[in-house]
């Protein structure tokens, strides 16, 4: 049973426009959500977060959306540049526990 | 460096040899956890400490998998006999409160 899936498996776009990656998740009691970046033969990096009782939070060029009826939440990169490359992974936790993670998506930024 | 080790980065072992792995956390975070993500997965859970308590174990988790964590601090994941479905990237996360950090990772290959 995949709770948290990213159906995207690559994303491609240009150099200063947006990237949007998108995650859905099908546990309800999730209430914490957060975006990781890895790069090859490294460990996730942490990026953002958002709690179940927010339905927007940003930082710098990342902002993520969440919205919960729809049990969505987005990851907007702008303006995008080529060190964004990465795979990114969307998880999701209960009340601080463990992680769910979807299976990633491949972003290339293009120069 | 004060993040999250792990040691060693890479380990090639023959198929039914016993393999540990040591996971260092950010010395002020109670909690740590292991995960082991395959090749196209995201990280799946496998195992978490608060303290030195294990409080939670993934269905992953075979008999042949145990982990410590003596003392609250470092912890070590071994596996005993392993198979080649074993092969994959252990990682390890630790966290207060918030996000978890993750180590880079150990990449274990049985032929």
């Amino acid at each position: 049973d995949q709770q948290v899936k990213q159906n995207s498996p690559s994303l491609s776009v240009q150099e200063g426009r947006i990237s949007i990656l998108n995650c859905d998740y099908t546990n309800s009691m999730f209430d914490y959500f957060l975006w990781y970046k890895k790069y090859p033969a490294e460990g996730p990096t942490f990026l953002i977060s958002i709690s179940s009782i927010k339905d927007k939070n940003e930082d710098g060029r990342f902002t993520v959306f969440l919205n919960k009826s729809a049990k969505h939440l987005s990851l907007h990169i702008v303006p995008s540049q080529p060190g964004d490359s990465a795979v990114y992974f969307c998880a999701a936790s209960r009340s601080g526990s463990r992680l769910t993670f979807g299976e990633g998506t491949q972003l290339t930024v293009n120069p | 460096d004060t993040g999250v080790s792990q040691d060693p980065r890479h380990k090639i072992t023959k198929r039914g040899q016993n393999v540990t792995f040591r996971c260092d956390p950010i010395s002020e975070h109670n909690r740590l956890y292991w995960y082991r993500q395959t090749l196209g997965q995201g990280p799946e859970f496998l195992t978490y400490f608060q303290n030195e308590a294990q409080l939670e174990k993934s269905r992953l988790l075979s008999d042949r998998f145990s982990a410590e964590r003596p003392k609250g601090s470092f912890s070590t994941l071994e596996i005993q006999r392993t198979e080649q479905g074993d092969s994959a990237m252990y990682l390890c996360a630790s966290r207060q409160s918030g996000e978890q950090f993750f180590g880079p990772g150990t990449r274990l290959t049985v032929l």
